[in-house]
């Protein structure tokens, strides 16, 4: 098994342009996460999906949008990138109530 | 909504010293769960605790669940170098689906 895949391992972007950060697992979890971590920082969680066609938003949604058309696949969108968005993004999933499974990070600078 | 506080922020020790953590919950628990993170990797899975009073032990590590489930520890005993990384739990409560983090701890072990 992959477990969670990320893609790409690093961008740069510039103000205002737009990208999806791929999210795919082979687990059959029905739960995935998208996270943003600044440097020396914690983990705050973007948007949540409990399963397919059902997503939410986390504690810092905006700026970004998110679908759940399949099991495996969460995709986060930016929008009109912005310097704040600079960070490392974590996409993670897990079955309820057992240990979550990260990806390796997306690390994004936006310059 | 829940609020989460780990302490201390950072803690940098002699190898051999013994680290401590501890994470509180402004709200009652249903279980918790602790992470570890490696500088430049991504956070993975140490262990779960549901019951209340409960005490795990892997090697070196102890974790301990509170008695009102409201709080929770993580104690390394003779930390080595390969301890260093940033511990974090996350706290989940009977209401959410959500899965979010406390804002860790910094370890740093001097040879």
């Amino acid at each position: 098994n992959a477990g969670v895949t990320q893609t790409p391992k690093f961008r740069i972007l510039k103000i205002g342009q737009s990208m999806t950060l791929q999210c795919a697992q082979d687990m059959n979890h029905n739960y995935m996460y998208w996270y943003r971590q600044d440097p020396g920082m914690g983990l705050k969680l973007i948007y949540y999906s409990v399963g397919a066609g059902i997503t939410d938003k986390g504690e810092v949604p905006n700026g970004y949008n998110v679908s759940r058309s399949t099991t495996e696949d969460f995709p986060l969108r930016l929008e009109l990138a912005a310097p704040s968005q600079t960070s490392v993004y974590f996409c993670a999933s897990n079955l309820i109530g057992t240990e979550a499974f990260f990806g390796q990070g997306t690390r994004l600078t936006v310059v | 909504g829940q609020q989460v506080m780990q302490i201390p922020q950072y803690q940098h020790v002699q190898e051999g010293e013994d680290f401590t953590t501890y994470c509180n919950s402004s709200t009652t628990l249903s279980n918790i769960q602790w992470y570890k993170q490696r500088p430049g990797g991504h956070p993975v899975f140490l262990i779960q605790l549901v019951k209340s009073g409960e005490v795990k032990k892997q090697k070196r590590l102890t974790f301990q669940f509170g008695e009102a489930k409201k709080n929770s520890s993580l104690h390394i005993t003779a930390t080595q170098t390969t301890d260093v990384g940033t511990y974090f739990c996350a706290p989940r409560d009977n209401y959410g689906q959500n899965f979010v983090f406390g804002p860790g701890t910094r370890l740093s072990v001097l040879p």
